[in-house]
């Protein structure tokens, strides 16, 4: 079983419009959360972290965090299509970034 | 802006030749990292050094060697290169302290081993 789980896509959303990205994981004690973008051909880019249950906002994405859950969500208002990405996933039950788990990521589509 | 630095964007060598991948930073971090990227198989990680001179190994660390000389320097070498290390390589920084993620990202090296 995979330890971090995204669906892999391709998610389509209209311009404008709020993406929705979810992530799952498995291992409770997992305390830092990650996000990041990756376009076709370049390295993933860091949007966003979150530690806390709840929301965390930062321009037009939103994280949302439900550790009784064990999911995590990237909120995109707006939709541009220049969000147009894949998005990773990133979760870490330790104190050492080196035990950072990834997931395979979403791929987004933002249709104009 | 420059904050990830990789020697070269691709690469093309052949079966068996010893291979040298660079890798340089210039926010001060004492974490870098090295992955590999594959279709399907996502990032995985196959070294880590959390200071000059000091490694771990990753998940995926069979074939590779690294050196870390300097805070800013993290080589990756492939001693003997083999068709099943093409791929995208990354490296990677981010401070010892929190969030405890990888912060930066260079821009990759296209491996192709023929």
């Amino acid at each position: 079983q995979k330890e971090v789980e995204q669906n892999s896509g391709p998610l389509s959303v209209p311009e404008g419009a709020i993406a929705s990205l979810n992530c799952t994981y498995s291992d409770r004690g997992s305390q830092s959360f990650f996000w990041y973008r990756q376009y076709s051909g370049k390295s993933p880019e860091l949007i966003m972290f979150i530690y806390s249950n709840g929301d965390k906002e930062d321009g037009r994405f939103t994280a949302q965090l439900n550790k009784a859950s064990q999911y995590v969500s990237l909120l995109i208002r707006d939709s541009q299509p220049s969000d147009s990405a894949t998005y990773l996933c990133a979760v870490n039950a330790y104190s050492s970034a080196s035990k950072i788990i990834f997931g395979s990521g979403t791929r987004l589509s933002i249709r104009p | 802006d420059v904050k990830v630095t990789q020697s070269s964007r691709y690469l093309v060598k052949r079966t068996g030749e010893k291979v040298f991948l660079e890798c340089v930073q210039d926010m001060d971090h004492e974490n870098m990292f090295w992955y590999r990227q594959d279709p399907g198989l996502g990032l995985r990680l196959i070294y880590f050094s959390y200071d000059v001179k000091m490694k771990e190994k990753g998940d995926i660390p069979e074939g590779y060697s690294v050196s870390r000389e300097k805070k800013e320097r993290f080589s990756l070498i492939l001693e003997s290169a083999s068709t099943n290390q093409t791929s995208m390589y990354l490296c990677a920084s981010s401070p010892e302290t929190g969030p405890f993620g990888v912060e930066y990202f260079g821009p990759g090296t296209r491996l192709t081993v023929t």
